[in-house]
């Protein structure tokens, strides 16, 4: 059964701040890898997929790094907003066997980013 | 604007009281899929929908129904919800299965 593990659980930096988020999978056998935000009270939005062939994704500050054989997606956020402050979720999808496009979620990492 | 929406976005039912969340995709997506949200459990798949018709349980199906009928829409059916269903709901909608999903705002269930 893939397990998605996310560290930190939270994490509070000044703003300015290089900084880095961990997802971390036991099943090696994914299709793909999606990063989302989740903001209090709102929905997911969905920042970045990184296909398993993929080694990187980049979105403007956001630069998602894949290596399917260790299990291990990092996010880095460059030069943090206070806007950034939010809940990142990590998610992997399996490929092959019945799991069908199920996304299986990290419990989060919570993220606040102080002026 | 491209979207997945859903109503209501807030709702306070009793137990044993049928109740229907609506889902609503306009990007002619194929794939569909409802997901809860629990505190310390994370987000679980509930029920998913390849195409109009294709419908299948997910992780955490007992206690739900849904249906396909057209393409845009996957309404979530509670025949006789219980206080266990009080939950954050999220829909969801990707090309295919194995394609970028993207998320509905949210709904705010509580039974009592």
């Amino acid at each position: 059964k893939q397990e998605v593990t996310q560290i930190p659980a939270a994490l509070s930096v000044p703003e300015g701040e290089n900084l880095v988020l961990n997802c971390s999978f036991t099943d090696s056998a994914i299709y793909n890898l999606q990063w989302f935000r989740q903001d209090p009270g709102k929905g997911l939005t969905s920042l970045l997929l990184i296909q398993s062939s993929q080694r990187e994704q980049t979105s403007g500050r956001l630069n998602a790094s894949l290596d399917k054989s260790s299990g291990r997606s990092t996010l880095y956020i460059a030069a943090s907003q206070p806007g950034d402050s939010a809940t990142y979720l990590c998610a992997v999808r399996l490929s092959g066997g019945t799991s069908y496009g199920k996304l299986t979620f990290g419990q989060g990492t919570i993220l606040t980013v102080h002026p | 604007e491209a979207q997945v929406t859903q109503n209501p976005r807030y709702l306070i039912t009793v137990t044993g009281k049928k109740l229907t969340v609506t889902c609503s995709q306009n990007m002619n997506h194929e794939y569909m899929s409802w997901y809860r949200q629990d505190p310390g459990l994370g987000l679980r798949q509930i029920y998913y929908s390849m195409n109009v018709e294709v419908t299948d349980k997910g992780d955490v199906p007992e206690g739900y129904k849904v249906s396909r009928k057209e393409k845009r829409n996957f309404p979530l059916i509670l025949e006789s919800p219980s206080p266990n269903q009080t939950s954050l709901y999220f829909c969801a909608s990707s090309r295919g299965s194995y394609n970028e999903q993207f998320f509905g705002p949210g709904t705010r269930l509580t039974v009592l």
